[in-house]
């Protein structure tokens, strides 16, 4: 119930395409959904985040779509450019537990130019 | 914005020796820090989180004998990696919560190579 599945494990997309990477969790209790993003070699940075009461939150290329129903949360990279070529990363919080982050196994993403 | 200052970002120590690995949050007070572990290729393993002035709170199967923790500042956290093996070569990183849990910022870790 703690874990948080998150798909595909790597993804390569053309520049100028859409980037779609996909996360899903068990724990009804999760209140908050951030995405991470990681360059090789160095620590996580907070991309976009969003919590259950909205179904989308935009901030420029990026798009966090989520579903409560069906306990699913997803993260659009528009117009996606070489520099977005990352690990990102799902995440979810629980407020019983310190508020830790329970993580995402990660998504490779390149982007082809 | 809040920065989390981690040093060293790589370090290369003998089997058996310690190496201590810090964490600062530079413009805020972090009254609570997560220490992390990362593998090549694998998610972030949280290996303990410690609360200013108090003792840390450590992740099953985490030895804290091994793996100290120290925070008695709001500002400072410590990682120390008591009698180093090449099996505790990994990438280390601290974060700091900023907003009760919605505002995780991390550090930019550091590469232990233990030879």
């Amino acid at each position: 119930q703690q874990q948080v599945k998150q798909s595909p494990q790597s993804l390569i997309v053309q520049k100028g395409g859409i980037s779609i990477i996909n996360c899903a969790y068990e724990n009804t209790a999760f209140d908050y959904f951030p995405w991470y993003q990681q360059f090789p070699g160095k620590g996580p940075a907070l991309l976009i985040a969003i919590r259950p009461d909205v179904s989308e939150k935009k901030e420029g290329r990026f798009t966090i779509s989520f579903n409560k129903s069906a306990k699913q949360f997803s993260l659009h990279i528009m117009d996606s450019q070489p520099g977005d070529s990352a690990t990102y990363f799902c995440a979810a919080s629980l407020m019983d537990s310190n508020y830790q982050l329970i993580w995402g196994a990660g998504t490779k993403l390149i982007i082809k130019p | 914005g809040a920065v989390v200052s981690q040093h060293p970002s790589w370090v290369i120590c003998k089997s058996g020796t310690s190496v201590k690995i810090e964490c600062r949050s530079l413009d805020f007070q972090a009254t609570t820090m997560f220490w992390y572990r990362q593998f090549p290729k694998q998610s972030l393993m949280l290996m303990a989180t410690s609360n200013e002035g108090s003792k840390a709170t450590y992740e099953q199967g985490v030895e804290k004998d091994k793996f100290l923790i120290n925070h008695a500042s709001l500002t400072l956290s410590t990682l120390t990696v008591t009698s180093a093996h090449p099996e505790d070569s990994s990438f280390y990183i601290c974060s700091a919560d900023l907003d009760r849990g919605y505002g995780y910022t991390f550090g930019s870790g550091t590469r232990l190579t233990v030879v």
